[in-house]
């Protein structure tokens, strides 16, 4: 069955760190795969978006990742601040289903 | 420009009770999602419409849940009647298109079933 998995345990670093986090999936061949934010009681807000003919993804300090062999996407956010702390959500979007599948999150968490 | 509207915010209502959510769209946004997200967990999607009409429904419970998009702008859902699982929070987005369009959600509706 189709499963897509972000990193179950919350993530905790120090500000001016990176964080990188994983999304992977099975039995998807998504045409698209998306990063978005969500703060507590709010509406996901869309980041970035990769094409799976794309390796690479920048956007001043966020990077995406995209390896269709390995079935895996890295979301990196570099010299990390408080104010980044929130849950991430990657979402997949298939050629013919035309509607995106989220995953459950990761709630990053970055101390001062 | 005006984001998604929801409302309302927050309802409480007793198991086996009605409930109507209501969703203003980004204006020209030919696209709306509704998704469920229960706590801990990614929003699922429950129906999406394009225009005025539904392009997948496949994941909402059609003997509780219903949703309409009236002259392919505002839209609501509804579930009649609630059961205790349905406690989450409903989500409408909308977008441009679909194959890659980033998706615009409002604030969302908490949903508590007692």
């Amino acid at each position: 069955s189709q499963k897509i998995e972000q990193n179950s345990e919350a993530l905790n670093i120090q500000e001016g760190k990176t964080a990188t986090l994983t999304c992977n999936y099975t039995n998807y061949s998504p045409a698209y795969l998306q990063w978005y934010r969500q703060d507590p009681g709010r509406g996901p807000v869309f980041l970035l978006l990769i094409r799976e003919n794309e390796k690479e993804k920048r956007k001043e300090r966020l990077k995406v990742t995209f390896d269709t062999t390995l079935k895996q996407s890295l979301f990196h956010i570099t010299a990390s601040q408080p104010a980044d702390s929130a849950t991430y959500l990657c979402a997949l979007e298939t050629w013919h289903a035309g509607k995106s599948t989220f995953g459950d999150g990761t709630t990053l968490t970055v101390k001062p | 420009e005006a984001g998604v509207a929801q409302s309302p915010r927050y309802k409480i209502i007793e198991k086996r009770q009605s409930v109507a959510f209501w969703c203003n769209p980004i204006s020209g946004h030919a696209t709306l999602y509704w998704y469920q997200q229960i706590l801990g967990q990614g929003p699922k999607l429950l129906i999406q419409f394009q225009n005025n009409g539904v392009v997948d429904d496949s994941q909402l419970p059609k003997d509780r849940f219903s949703a309409e998009r009236l002259k392919g702008v505002d839209s609501t859902l509804k579930i009649q009647p609630a059961k205790l699982e349905d406690s989450a929070v409903y989500l409408c987005a909308s977008s441009q298109g679909t194959g890659g369009t980033e998706a615009f959600f409002g604030q969302g509706t908490r949903l508590t079933v007692v």
